[in-house]
């Protein structure tokens, strides 16, 4: 079982709805986490990060966190066909460097 | 230019022959990564590096040497490719523990 689990979708989304991402994790030393977005071909960029439990908003952006039961998500919305994408939940675990740990990711499609 | 740069950006080679991919980062972040993408595994990560001279190995390091003589180059050496190892490579920097990864552009590599 990876340490960071995400369904591998396809999640599909009509444009202007709002898309749900969600992230389970192992480790219950884990002290960051991140979400990053990957179109096709590129490299992962930074969409949010989080530490505490709660909710963090940047615009469209929500991240949420619930350490007692290891889940992390990210809600976008307003979401546009530029949103279509792979979104990755990193989590910043074990040991005393804190390894980023990916999920597989989750493919994004929002439809006009 | 600034930022971290990946080297070269696609690679074939032949099975048997070594091969080094090359990272250079100009921020002086402490910490270094080699993740390794394919489809169905996501991003695993191969060797890190927390400082200088400091290297440890990932979930996937078989295959694989890296070295650190100077904060900004982190190189990647497959001693003898092999056709599993054909793969997206991806190298990532950050400054602290608890801090986000940024990327490179991606290598690319075949193994014929």
């Amino acid at each position: 079982q990876k340490e960071v689990e995400q369904n591998s979708g396809p999640l599909s989304v009509p444009e202007g709805a709002i898309a749900s991402l969600n992230c389970t994790y192992s480790d219950r030393g884990s002290q960051s986490f991140f979400w990053y977005r990957q179109y096709s071909g590129k490299s992962p960029e930074l969409i949010m990060f989080i530490y505490s439990n709660g909710d963090k908003e940047d615009g469209r952006f929500t991240a949420q966190l619930n350490k007692a039961s290891q889940y992390v998500s990210l809600l976008i919305r307003d979401s546009q066909p530029s949103d279509s994408a792979t979104y990755l939940c990193a989590v910043n675990g074990k040991g005393g460097s804190y390894i980023p740990t990916f999920g597989r990711g989750t493919s994004l499609i929002v439809h006009p | 230019d600034a930022g971290i740069t990946q080297s070269p950006r696609y690679k074939i080679t032949e099975t048997g022959r070594q091969v080094t991919l090359m990272c250079h980062q100009t921020w002086s972040h402490s910490y270094m990564f080699w993740y390794r993408q394919d489809l169905g595994h996501g991003l695993r990560l191969i060797y890190y590096s927390a400082a200088a001279d400091i290297t440890d190995k990932g979930e996937v390091p078989d295959g694989y040497v890296v070295s650190r003589s100077k904060t900004e180059n982190f190189p990647l050496t497959l001693e003898s490719a092999t056709r599993s190892q054909t793969s997206v490579y991806f190298c990532a920097s950050r400054i602290g523990v608890n801090t986000e990864a940024f990327f490179g552009q991606g290598t690319r590599l075949t193994v014929v």
